[in-house]
């Protein structure tokens, strides 16, 4: 079936530090790939998401894009801040499969002034 | 515009006893998803209603749970009797069509002793 790999964390960085979060996916057909994000003591919020090949998705400085040659949907940040500390999940959605989403493990990120 | 609720927001119970769960989903979206993060591990779907109808419940662990959504508004979840291992966070997500964004809840840990 459908699975998500995702980068185990947890990972800490330096503020103003460039910031890579691995993902690569399974799936038939045409999954949308999305990363989600979760700050301290809130819920899931979408961070952004693409829905076909080489689409980029971009959001807060955020950006991943869709490679369908590797199966990847990394998310990088050139630049992270303090208030980047939450944990990064990584998921896709395959409305011809199983119409629901499939997740990675979550990554979580901590960032020190 | 309310968002999803979830309540509790904690609940720590003994084993055995029971535990209800309530999530109240955007007003107009006929998508309700229940997922489940248990500790190290991904999130992982349980079910998804369509309205007041169950449209899939593969994910649903053992018949201790029981997911409900009379008249297609909130949704319950009930985990009867509670074990060691349902511990975790339950998310609650409603979207309003089958390709467009989940809105997920704040989650409800919790937690069996």
């Amino acid at each position: 079936g459908d699975s998500v790999t995702q980068m185990e964390g947890p990972v800490t960085l330096s503020e103003e530090a460039f910031l890579t979060i691995n993902c690569t996916y399974t799936a038939t057909g045409y999954p949308s790939l999305f990363w989600y994000v979760q700050y301290p003591g809130e819920g899931l919020q979408l961070l952004l998401k693409a829905t076909k090949a080489d689409d980029k998705g971009s959001n807060k400085g955020f950006e991943a894009t869709y490679r369908k040659e590797t199966t990847s949907f990394h998310l990088e940040k050139g630049s992270v801040q303090v208030s980047d500390s939450a944990v990064y999940f990584c998921a896709l959605y395959n409305a011809g499969n199983n119409r629901k989403l499939i997740w990675g493990l979550g990554t979580s990120l901590g960032v020190n002034p | 515009e309310a968002g999803v609720t979830q309540f509790p927001s904690h609940s720590v119970i003994e084993k055995g006893q029971t535990v209800t769960l309530r999530c109240d989903p955007i007003s107009g979206h006929d998508n309700l998803y229940w997922y489940r993060r248990v500790m190290g591990k991904e999130i992982k779907f349980l079910l998804h209603f369509v309205k007041e109808s169950k449209q899939d419940e593969s994910g649903m662990p053992n018949n201790r749970f029981l997911a409900e959504r009379t008249g297609g508004t909130y949704s319950t979840l009930k985990v009867q009797p509670a074990e060691l291992e349902d511990s975790g966070v339950y998310f609650c997500a409603s979207s309003g069509g089958m390709n467009t964004e989940a809105f997920f809840g704040q989650g409800t840990r919790l937690t069996v002793v």
